[in-house]
């Protein structure tokens, strides 16, 4: 079974300041997903990269998938009250569709 | 905008009883599947649907639990003879296609507590 490892496991940080969170596995992936939760919700799809060495964009925040396809980061420019949550990593692999999540990274935005 | 739900949002039950939690997922999603999330860990896949049967499970999908469709609407969870350990937050997807190919929807969860 891969793991997937996320990396800080707390972030508490001031509004305005960037930050880059890492998600990071010795399995190569066939894809990777970002989510972020919210207390007491499900978690909510950010982003999907495929393709190794893929950039992906979605307003301040911005996605990485490792050249390999084993780690993948998210950086966020600039960070916000409503940034807060829990930001998870998942990864599928070896032809598998059941996906694998890490345990997330828990940031917290101080306005 | 169409959303899954999961009803109820907070059950608790006692050791040894059975539990059935119920999802009504997207309606034109052909996809469906249940996690779970014990308090403090990671989301743990359960169990995956498509075409009326299970076409994935993890090993934390062992006899104790069933999933099912018993009509156009439903998709349920059940748990047989609940243990402490079963406490957890247990999540309902679905998507149109598989989940990795395409963007899965997440209901808002089932907090499970068995005392």
């Amino acid at each position: 079974t891969q793991l997937l490892e996320q990396s800080p496991q707390f972030l508490s940080i001031q509004e305005g300041e960037n930050l880059t969170v890492y998600c990071n596995s010795s399995s190569v992936f066939s894809s990777l997903q970002w989510y972020r939760q919210e207390p007491g919700e499900g978690p909510v799809l950010l982003v999907t990269v495929v393709t190794g060495g893929e950039v992906k964009k979605l307003k301040r925040l911005t996605f990485q998938f490792g050249d390999a396809r084993k780690d993948s980061s998210l950086h966020i420019t600039a960070a916000q009250p409503g940034d807060t949550g829990l930001y998870l990593c998942a990864g599928a692999s070896g032809g598998s569709y059941i996906p694998t999540f890490g345990r997330g990274t828990s940031l917290i935005v101080h306005p | 905008e169409p959303e899954v739900t999961q009803t109820p949002s907070h059950q608790v039950t006692q050791m040894g009883q059975e539990v059935i939690l119920r999802c009504v997922p997207i309606s034109n999603h052909l996809y469906f599947y249940w996690y779970r999330q014990i308090l403090g860990q990671k989301v743990e896949f359960l169990v995956s649907f498509y075409n009326n049967e299970i076409s994935e499970k993890s090993e934390i999908f062992d006899d104790q639990f069933s999933v099912e469709r018993p009509d156009g609407s439903n998709f349920t969870l059940k748990i047989r003879s609940t243990k402490l350990e079963d406490s957890a937050m247990y999540f309902c997807a679905s998507s149109e296609v598989d989940s990795m190919n395409t963007e899965a929807f997440f209901g808002q969860g089932t907090r499970l507590t068995v005392v």
